[in-house]
């Protein structure tokens, strides 16, 4: 059974840091991992999509990779602005499973 | 096209009613999912569903809980009787018919803005 953990699952940073987030999957037979936002009360914005194949995705100020034989993915945000104040999912597709698992998120909150 | 819709975007029920929500895909795509995201908890699978045929239900609650996706018209996911423990966001996502016989989406999800049932 796949499952996905993110952390940190909070995280606050002043406006300009760089920072990254975390994934990790216990099913290395993925089909690709997909990063979403979610603002509060807010649906699912994709950020960035990655194919098992590929080893990195960037646009703009994020870039994400991905290790499938070690089962982790993180996304880095590049000078942090407060506006990247949201809820960052991480979640994969699993060949096997018609089906995306998401981790819980990690809470990101950039202060001015 | 704007996007993945899903109506209505607040629902208040009271326990025992029925509560339908709502999912039409974005242009072109023939695969619908259900999501239902519990209140501080991550997104959790429900239902996956072609025209006229669901395609894995593992995710569904066994009782009070159905979906269709009808040849013409919206997915709906339907909750009967509905509880307390019901209320959540219900998100809707959609993707291309997949390539190579397998049900695997190569362009990735795109999710509408969810259904917000609160039950009273």
């Amino acid at each position: 059974k796949q499952e996905v953990t993110q952390i940190p699952a909070a995280l606050s940073v002043p406006e300009g840091e760089n920072l990254v987030l975390n994934c990790s999957f216990t099913d290395s037979a993925i089909y690709n991992l997909q990063w979403f936002r979610q603002d509060p009360g807010k649906g699912l914005t994709s950020l960035l999509l990655i194919q098992s194949s590929q080893r990195e995705q960037t646009s703009g100020r994020l870039n994400a990779s991905l290790d499938k034989s070690s089962g982790r993915s993180t996304l880095y945000i590049a000078a942090s602005q407060p506006g990247d104040s949201a809820t960052y999912l991480c979640a994969v597709f699993t060949g096997t499973a018609s089906k995306l698992t998401f981790g819980t998120g990690t809470r990101l909150q950039v202060t001015l | 096209n704007a996007g993945v819709m899903q109506n209505p975007r607040h629902l208040v029920r009271r326990r025992g009613q029925e509560a339908r929500l709502r999912c039409s895909p974005m242009k072109g795509h023939s695969h619908v999912y259900w999501y239902r995201q519990l209140p501080e908890e991550g997104l959790k699978f429900m239902v996956y569903l072609q025209k006229e045929n669901i395609i894995d239900e593992s995710g569904m609650p066994k009782e009070r809980f159905s979906a269709e996706f009808p040849k013409e018209g919206p997915s709906i996911l339907r909750i009967q009787q509905v509880v307390r423990g019901d209320s959540a966001a219900y998100f809707c996502a959609s993707s291309p018919a997949p390539g190579q016989g397998a049900f695997r989406p190569i362009d990735g999800y795109t999710f509408g803005s969810g259904t917000r049932l609160t039950v009273v």
